[in-house]
């Protein structure tokens, strides 16, 4: 079977850093995607990751290592906006996205 | 960037009634539209994926004769909610996908469900 798994929720203080892990075991690999969602809201796209190593934009980092179907999601000097459920989901040999529960991240002041 | 709308972005319903939920792209054509279902507190369920001029594919347990889509064109999909029920009450969301360029999918605003 598909699976993708991502810790359920996650606490950080503002201005601090965080690390969110995805592991993930598919029929085929075709890339991995990071999205944004806050409550009651649509997705939005953070990253996309096809090949191993380290994609850097802005605040956020996407790491991938393809050999160990694992990624993390990287967020630096963290703000009050980005409480938010972050998704990870595979793109698999079918080219659809299998997708992960989310995380729910929650920052303290 | 690639926008998707959906409209309306609310409804409420009474019980036995259907509900249509349009999504468009709005500047690029969509190959594959997605359609999900999302309960308050959980992750995304893909329920059906559609191609332009074809069948939609629906996942397993998602029923075709209540979910009734048409992507009749390259820039809108539709869904029907037929004989909607209480336990319909959702958030849809839809997607888009320009698979000639990309895989990324470009998600609409979404529709809150109200099934009263």
């Amino acid at each position: 079977g598909q699976n993708i798994d991502q810790p359920t929720e996650m606490t950080a203080t503002e201005g601090a850093i965080v690390q969110i892990n995805c592991t993930y075991q598919t029929s085929g690999f075709n890339g991995l995607f990071w999205y944004q969602q806050h409550a009651g809201e649509a997705p939005t796209f953070l990253s996309y990751n096809v090949l191993d190593g380290l994609e850097e934009k802005g605040r956020f980092s996407s790491f991938l290592s393809r050999s160990k179907g694992y990624s993390y999601l990287l967020l630096k000097e963290l703000q009050m906006k980005d409480s938010a459920s972050y998704l990870c989901a595979v793109l698999d040999s079918n080219y659809q996205l299998i997708w992960g529960a989310g995380t729910k991240l929650i920052i303290k002041p | 960037g690639a926008v998707v709308s959906q409209h309306p972005s609310w409804v409420i319903c009474k019980s036995g009634t259907s509900v249509k939920i349009e999504c468009r792209s709005l500047d690029f054509q969509a190959t594959t539209m997605f359609w999900y279902r999302q309960f308050p507190k959980q992750s995304l369920m893909l329920m059906a994926t559609s191609n332009e001029g074809s069948k939609a594919t629906y996942e397993q347990g998602v029923e075709k004769d209540k979910f009734l889509i048409n992507h009749a064109s390259l820039t809108l999909s539709t869904l029907t909610v037929t004989s909607a029920h209480p336990e319909d009450s959702s958030f849809y969301i839809c997607s888009a996908r320009d698979g000639d360029h990309s895989y990324e999918q470009y998600f609409g605003p979404g529709t809150r469900l109200t099934v009263t």
